[in-house]
């Protein structure tokens, strides 16, 4: 059964920092990655996708790697703003199309 | 293009009672997949749909259904609600139900359920 695991559960910095958001899995066959940023009571949207094959995938501020082998993948938001303050959730497609959500890891970046 | 939406944005409910949630998809995804989440907790998987066929089914008991109608919307049905059903259903649309590693799953924006 895959499990995710997102951590630290809550992470503060201030303002300009770099943000590094770590996330794990247990079963290395999967589709893809997905880092996700969810304000609060909203909906997931969607930041990064990396594929199976792909070591990383960059947008802008955030760069997000990818190591299957060791069940890893980072994600970096360089300049970290308050805007950034959010939940970030990341989550790995595996076999039966289904999307495995790690418990987040919920950011406040203090002016 | 409008994006996933979902029906309605908050509903309150008692113990017992019965709940009817609604998806609509992206204009020309096919794919339908729920998900509930508690506060606090990542989303847990429901259902997926595709072509009004179940494609998965998460472990969720026997009182969570769903179905898909022709235009590809989708219901989201829970009967004899407990406290423990109170969460955030987030519905999510994508192209197909493949395997694909570029099929991305796009999520609307919540129903908030509270069960008091």
């Amino acid at each position: 059964k895959q499990e995710v695991t997102q951590i630290p559960a809550a992470l503060s910095v201030p303002e300009g920092e770099n943000l590094v958001l770590n996330c794990s899995f247990t079963d290395s066959a999967i589709y893809n990655l997905q880092w996700f940023r969810q304000d609060p009571g909203k909906g997931l949207t969607s930041l990064l996708l990396i594929q199976s094959s792909q070591r990383e995938q960059t947008s802008g501020r955030l760069n997000a790697s990818l190591d299957k082998s060791s069940g890893r993948s980072t994600l970096y938001i360089a300049a970290s703003q308050p805007g950034d303050s959010a939940t970030y959730l990341c989550a790995v497609k595996a076999a039966g199309n289904k999307l495995t959500f790690g418990g987040g890891t919920r950011v406040l970046v203090k002016p | 293009d409008a994006g996933v939406t979902q029906s309605p944005t908050h509903l309150i409910k008692t113990r017992g009672q019965h709940v009817t949630l609604r998806c609509s998809p992206i204009s020309g995804h096919k794919s339908v997949s729920w998900y509930q989440q508690v506060l606090g907790q990542g989303p847990q998987f429901i259902f997926q749909y595709y072509e009004k066929e179940e494609r998965g089914r998460g472990n969720f008991p026997d009182r969570f259904s769903a179905r898909q109608f022709p235009n590809y919307s989708s219901e989201l049905n829970v009967n004899a609600l407990l406290l423990g059903d109170s969460a955030l259903y987030l519905c999510a649309s994508s192209l197909e139900a493949s395997s694909s590693s570029t099929d991305t799953q796009y999520f609307g924006p919540g129903t908030r359920l509270t069960v008091l």
